[in-house]
């Protein structure tokens, strides 16, 4: 199994709070992303990363902020937690990006906004 | 809009016989997809994949298939077992990123 490590893996916290996910890689991936998985949504791109502080937008940004300091760490924030961000949240990473190759995924962070 | 849509978010199917999972995309210039299984509580975990030079990719029970013209993707597992059981999610190669689908969930009973 590829090594990725999120932590928490479960969190309950109050609306209006600031909330961070870390991801924790040992395979020197050079991409790095996170998905939230929802009830008729699938996974949804959040952000995702191509390199020590080169970051980028997904397709449900808003309301995120990321930040890659080292290879192996790549922090999601929630500034200000809404119930709508309670979901279940997936690191991944990719050596290459995804050209012709996949994306290993970690067991994931389940977070619960009340 | 979803690029990536899988229309059967269900699927039953008894044990030893063939599962079809169905996946189709609207954007022409994705030329990888891939296939991810998952269990509950766990990540997604890679399963095959196939290149758009390609129109199937075989690894054992699992066959992904790929219709260009008709933008549409299957996964055919044979025999399936209950093992199968999981949610399946296919995925399109978007320029450093995968474009999900929603999902369907495969009940393969007895």
């Amino acid at each position: 199994d590829a090594g990725i490590t999120q932590s928490p893996r479960h969190k309950v916290t109050e609306t209006g709070t600031p909330v961070t996910l870390r991801c924790h890689q040992t395979e020197n991936h050079r991409y790095m992303y996170w998905y939230r998985q929802d009830p008729g949504h699938g996974l949804r791109l959040i952000h995702y990363s191509y390199g020590v502080k080169d970051t980028d937008k997904g397709e449900v940004s808003d309301g995120y902020s990321v930040s890659r300091s080292k290879t192996e760490d790549f922090l999601l924030t929630l500034e200000s937690a809404t119930s709508s961000q309670t979901s279940v949240y997936f690191c991944a990473i990719s050596e290459t990006g995804t050209v012709n190759t996949e994306a290993f995924f970690g067991q994931g962070t389940r977070l619960t906004v009340v | 809009d979803q690029q990536v849509k899988q229309n059967s978010p269900s699927l039953s199917v008894q044990e030893g016989r063939i599962s079809i999972l169905n996946c189709d995309y609207t954007n022409s210039m994705f030329d990888y997809f891939l296939w991810y299984k998952k269990y509950p509580a766990e990540g997604p975990t890679f399963l095959i994949s196939i290149s758009s030079i390609k129109d199937k990719n075989e690894d054992g029970r699992f066959t992904v298939f790929l219709n260009k013209s008709a933008k549409h993707l299957s996964l055919h597992i044979v025999p399936s077992q209950p093992g199968d059981s999981a949610v399946y999610f296919c995925a399109a190669d978007n320029t450093d990123k995968l474009i999900f689908g929603t999902g369907t969930r495969l009940q393969v009973f007895p």
